[in-house]
């Protein structure tokens, strides 16, 4: 079967940096997302690899590994408004979207 | 500004009723979705359609069903709405030809739909 698999929740500090895993087993692939959620809003896009190799993009990154079947989201200069569940997402041969739980981020002060 | 808008954020209906979930995009995408949020899982696709009039099941379409007459809107029918269809409703829009896994999605606020 298709699998995503994220960690459930993570605290960081504020300040700080966060990883934040992701791990997948699919039937082909054609790129991998990460959506942030804020709590009762929207996803929103934050980044798109198809590619090995890291993007950057502010204060977030992504990176990915094809042949581990491996993303992380890399989130530098944390703050308060981090606070947020990021998704995971793959899409597996069909084009069709697998999504992982989501992996909800709890920043401190 | 890119836009999705679901009609209710928060419904609350009684078992058996019939239950409409509107959603409009002003972006001119040929894709729209129908997902379910659920607490511990990850977004379930419930419908999808890449032009007007076309529609597609997604993984989890028992129980709905759907209809796109304008290429802006997208509406989710629930015929006989059931206690275990208690969720959130996400709406999306996206852009492109290659169906329902390319590009990058638009999301509305999504529906909160209560079934008593």
């Amino acid at each position: 079967g298709q699998n995503i698999d994220q960690p459930t929740e993570m605290t960081a500090t504020e300040g700080a940096i966060v990883q934040i895993n992701c791990t997948y087993q699919t039937s082909g692939f054609n790129g991998l997302f990460w959506y942030q959620q804020h709590a009762g809003e929207a996803p929103t896009f934050l980044s798109y690899n198809v590619l090995d190799g890291l993007e950057e993009k502010g204060r977030f990154s992504s990176f990915l590994s094809r042949s581990k079947g491996y993303s992380y989201l890399l989130l530098k200069e944390l703050q308060m408004k981090d606070s947020a569940s990021y998704l995971c997402a793959v899409s597996d041969s069909n084009y069709q979207l697998i999504w992982g739980a989501g992996t909800k981020l709890i920043i401190k002060p | 500004d890119v836009k999705v808008t679901q009609s209710s954020r928060y419904l609350v209906k009684r078992t058996g009723e019939k239950v409409f979930l509107e959603c409009v995009q002003d972006m001119d995408h040929e894709n729209m979705f129908w997902y379910r949020q659920d607490p511990g899982l990850g977004l379930r696709l419930i419908y999808f359609s890449y032009d007007v009039k076309m529609k597609e099941k997604g993984d989890i379409p028992e129980g709905y069903s759907v209809s796109r007459e304008k290429k802006e809107r997208f509406s989710l029918i629930l015929e006989s709405a059931s206690t275990n269809q208690t969720s959130m409703y996400l709406c999306a829009s996206s852009q492109g030809t290659s169906g329902r896994g390319s590009g990058e999605l638009f999301f509305g606020e999504g529906s909160r739909l209560t079934v008593l």
